[in-house]
């Protein structure tokens, strides 16, 4: 069975530009959860989604957004990045109480 | 609201020898899970071993296994005959149940090097 797949890997971009991260989740789960991990701050929780609907929100400035797709799929946008916003963007799905599925997650860079 | 503290950023440990992790919370709530995860250099975080705050015996998972202290509110993990694939990070993670969410709160993590 596959697992949780973020796409892309690794990602370059300017300051003041924008970034589309992509998560597919575990077939099945219909609850998606991004974190933001920094060595400074660790991990971050930034959103979920369940049923595209977003159940929770981290305490993130509003050029973090997300949504789900009917499917499931999930993406994640940052808009205006800043030099701070560089992370690994780690997505998670979960079925339910089971725990965390985790995908490979995405590092951005911004420069 | 909860926390969650690692308080050793590393630890190491021979192979073949037994290492603790230490974590503490604090919750008013009476039911929760805790969770230890692992992350490797390959960066996607591995669930390790979960523990459902009402049940009171400790959960093991072959060579991992907890020591879970509800009334001091710790959750240390305990692993056995460590191995070089063992190392990475450790993250410990609380879980409400009751929140109508799966929002994890992680620990800030602890480094585990095993020397061979």
């Amino acid at each position: 069975k596959a697992g949780v797949t973020q796409t892309p890997r690794y990602l370059i971009k300017t300051r003041g530009q924008q970034v589309t991260l992509s998560c597919s989740p575990i077939s099945g789960h219909r609850s998606v959860s991004w974190y933001q991990q920094t060595p400074g701050q660790g991990l971050q929780f930034l959103f979920e989604y369940f049923s595209e609907t977003q159940r929770n929100k981290g305490n993130f400035p509003g050029r973090f957004s997300g949504r789900q797709f009917s499917n499931s799929r999930s993406e994640m946008n940052v808009s205006t990045l800043e030099l701070g916003d560089s992370a690994l963007y780690l997505c998670a799905s979960s079925l339910g109480a089971g725990g965390y599925t985790f995908g490979s997650g995405t590092r951005l860079t911004v420069v | 609201a909860q926390t969650v503290t690692q308080s050793q950023p590393e630890m190491s440990v021979q192979e073949a020898e037994t290492v603790t992790l230490s974590c503490t919370y604090d919750t008013s709530e009476s039911d929760y899970y805790l969770f230890w995860y692992k992350q490797p250099p390959s960066r996607q975080m591995i669930l390790v071993i979960r523990q459902e705050a009402y049940k009171q015996q400790n959960a093991t998972e072959n060579r991992f296994s907890v020591n879970f202290q509800k009334a001091a509110k710790s959750f240390s993990l305990k692993i056995s005959d460590s191995q070089l694939g063992d190392a990475a990070m450790y993250f410990c993670a609380y879980r409400s149940p009751t929140s109508g969410t799966y929002k994890y709160i992680f620990g800030t993590g602890t480094r585990l090097k095993v020397l061979a």
